[in-house]
């Protein structure tokens, strides 16, 4: 049982390059998240899935946008990084979404830094 | 000002010292409180769960809340140095998805 699985653990990027963050979750949860973490700035939210086939702008979203491939994977996609996009992003996920007791899992997350 | 906010540190104690670690709030609707423990290079992990005031004890660790003040803490007996890490704590609200607010987190140095 892995939990929730991140690829890459790390990647560099030009200004103008995109990429796809990659996430998994194997515990049949229904909810998946995708964080951003600044020094300084805690976790920040930049979109979510409450369920399988919907999607939600998070705090910022903007420079992103995400894929709910099916119930166990969630992407991330940047389609033309900017160094502002340098950061650690994780990847979390919950049983359900809705119920305010639910517990997020969060993956090891991936460092990305844009030059 | 942030809804949640808590002191980045760093906070640095002597093995076996009391810690405490705090974060006040804004948002009165708020009745969920967490706190998730991070090592350096990994993803947080959910350390202890209140609902609404009052104390919750697991192990070395006390979760309290003080909804009249907007102020939630965590303490730590008997520190080791196993416990260092960053402390962030969240919060969220009933009712509608989960999403809860995270502080910035509070970095906790143990040294033998």
């Amino acid at each position: 049982n892995a939990g929730v699985t991140q690829t890459p653990k790390f990647q560099v990027l030009k200004t103008g390059q995109s990429m796809t963050l990659q996430c998994a979750q194997d515990m049949n949860h229904n909810s998946m998240y995708w964080y951003r973490q600044d020094p300084g700035m805690g976790l920040r939210l930049i979109y979510y899935s409450a369920s399988e086939g919907t999607t939600d702008k998070g705090e910022v979203p903007n420079g992103y946008n995400v894929s709910r491939l099916n119930k166990r994977e969630f992407s991330l996609r940047l389609e033309s990084a900017a160094p502002s996009q340098t950061s650690v992003y994780f990847c979390a996920s919950s049983a359900s979404g809705t119920v305010s007791t639910d517990t997020q899992y969060f993956g090891p997350g991936t460092r990305l830094t844009v030059l | 000002q942030k809804e949640v906010e808590q002191d980045p540190g760093p906070l640095s104690v002597p093995e076996g010292a009391i810690v405490s670690l705090n974060c006040t709030y804004s948002n009165s609707a708020f009745q969920y409180f967490m706190w998730y423990r991070q090592y350096s290079r990994k993803g947080p992990e959910l350390l202890m769960y209140t609902y609404s005031s009052g104390n919750k004890e697991d192990g070395r660790f006390t979760a309290q809340v003080d909804k009249s003040s907007k102020y939630i803490s965590l303490f730590i007996r008997d520190s080791q140095p196993s416990d260092s890490a960053t402390y962030l704590c969240a919060m969220s609200t009933p009712g509608g998805s989960y999403i809860p607010t995270f502080g910035r987190g509070t970095s906790l140095i143990v040294h033998p």
